[in-house]
């Protein structure tokens, strides 16, 4: 069936170094896509998004990139700092009757390593 | 984006009773959601929380389990009926602006525990 889903669990990089966390979608009528980071005891939070008419967005110190060919989408955070580590959800909005949902992967949890 | 709070944070609940989570939103939001996350996993959509008529509920959840109500455009309540320790779980809701922006915001959640 459809799912949005994560190539890796876990991910445990240096402080300072660049992150990148992988994401694969199976609904090539997905439009739009969003990443949420999740920290411990908290909701998820808005980080970046992306329409499906662009391959590439940044924000401060993330960029989102996405390959409609490939159904692939990923999440690159710049110079990783501690407080970075959390839960990384990425999420497709697809159409549903009376409106849309979003789709939650399955998460990815980043370690920062002092 | 608005300020979105839940109550209770957490609670401890007997198997056979009910509990009831408040949502609040302090603007007005065109669309409010209530979703599941269990423990280590990743959330799942419960139901869509409609203005002044009946909530849209996905597969495998059921308004008999889980009533949903939404008075008005800034608040929304999700009871958890007949708890079983299935149920135990971070409930969390969120809200859309609607218009040009499809980004979901989210409450802090709700973990309830079912003995």
């Amino acid at each position: 069936g459809e799912s949005v889903g994560l190539h890796l669990p876990t991910l445990s990089v240096q402080e300072g170094d660049n992150s990148i966390i992988n994401c694969a979608y199976s609904n090539s009528a997905s439009d739009y896509f969003i990443w949420y980071k999740q920290e411990s005891g908290k909701g998820p939070q808005f980080i970046i998004d992306i329409r499906s008419n662009m391959d590439k967005r940044q924000g401060q110190r993330v960029t989102v990139l996405l390959n409609k060919t490939v159904k692939h989408l990923s999440l690159q955070i710049a110079a990783t700092q501690p407080g970075d580590s959390a839960v990384y959800f990425c999420a497709e909005n697809k159409g549903s009757t009376g409106g849309f949902k979003t789709i939650f992967g399955a998460g990815t949890r980043l370690f920062v390593k002092a | 984006s608005a300020v979105i709070s839940q109550k209770p944070s957490r609670d401890i609940c007997q198997r056979g009773t009910s509990l009831t989570i408040q949502c609040q939103v302090d603007s007005q939001v065109t669309m409010m959601f209530w979703y599941r996350q269990q423990p280590g996993q990743s959330l799942t959509l419960i139901a869509t929380a409609n203005q002044g008529s009946e909530a849209t509920y996905e597969s495998g959840f059921v308004i008999d389990k889980f009533p949903i109500s939404r008075p008005n455009l800034t608040f929304s309540t999700l009871t958890v009926s007949n708890m079983s320790p299935e149920d135990s779980s971070i409930y969390l809701c969120s809200y859309m602006w609607g218009g040009s922006t499809d980004t979901q915001y989210f409450g802090p959640g709700t973990r309830l525990t079912v003995l």
